[in-house]
């Protein structure tokens, strides 16, 4: 049962454009939700998180927002770099225990 | 380096054979977390340490599997009795206190299993 979908599993933007990627929750209890980047070989690297008493969050080029009422997120890039090629996990707990991962898209950034 | 590490990075093993492997967390982080990712999957949690205590696992954690962290620093995860399906990355994560913090990730033990 995967609580945490992201329906897209690639992307493609040219550089300096701005990347989107979304991410969809069905637990209405999850209260806190990160974004992460993974390189191959490579751990995930932590991106930038969302506490639910917001809706928006911004650090430098990533922004993300929460739609609570949706039950969407979604990760902004911009403008885009090839270095922002990766694969892009969104995350949510209910209890800051346990982290649901959605399946991951790959974005690839064109020069 | 002060972030989370992992050993081995690579296992290959023959089906049936035991395998152990070890996680180095961030030095102040009390909660330390493992996490088992396939192909095309994001990953999925197994469990998790609160200092010395093991508080939570995942019923993915099949009594084949074992996991300790004796003295609240490092942890270990033990595979008995292989099978191909534990082929996977298996990820390690640490976190401090306990509510909405950020589990940051250590680079992960790829296994495969023949």
């Amino acid at each position: 049962d995967q609580q945490v979908k992201q329906n897209s599993p690639s992307l493609s933007v040219q550089e300096g454009r701005i990347s989107i990627l979304n991410c969809d929750y069905t637990n209405s209890m999850f209260d806190y939700f990160l974004w992460y980047k993974k390189y191959p070989a490579e751990g995930p690297t932590f991106l930038i998180s969302i506490s639910s008493i917001k809706d928006k969050n911004e650090d430098g080029r990533f922004t993300v927002f929460l739609n609570k009422s949706a039950k969407h997120l979604s990760l902004h890039i911009v403008p885009s770099q090839p270095g922002d090629s990766a694969v892009y996990f969104c995350a949510a707990s209910d209890t800051g225990n346990q982290f649901y991962f959605g399946t991951g898209t790959s974005l690839t950034v064109i020069p | 380096d002060t972030g989370v590490s992992q050993d081995p990075r690579h296992k290959i093993t023959k089906r049936g054979q035991n395998v152990t492997f070890r996680c180095d967390p961030i030095s102040e982080h009390n909660r330390l977390y493992w996490y088992r990712q396939t192909l095309g999957q994001g990953p999925e949690f197994l469990t998790y340490f609160q200092n010395e205590a093991q508080l939570e696992k995942s019923r993915l954690l099949s009594d084949r599997f074992s996991a300790e962290r004796p003295k609240g620093s490092f942890s270990t995860l033990e595979i008995q009795r292989t099978e191909q399906g534990d082929s996977a990355m298996y990820l390690c994560a640490s976190s401090s206190a306990s509510g909405q913090e950020t589990q940051y990730f250590g680079p992960g033990t790829r296994l495969l299993v023949l």
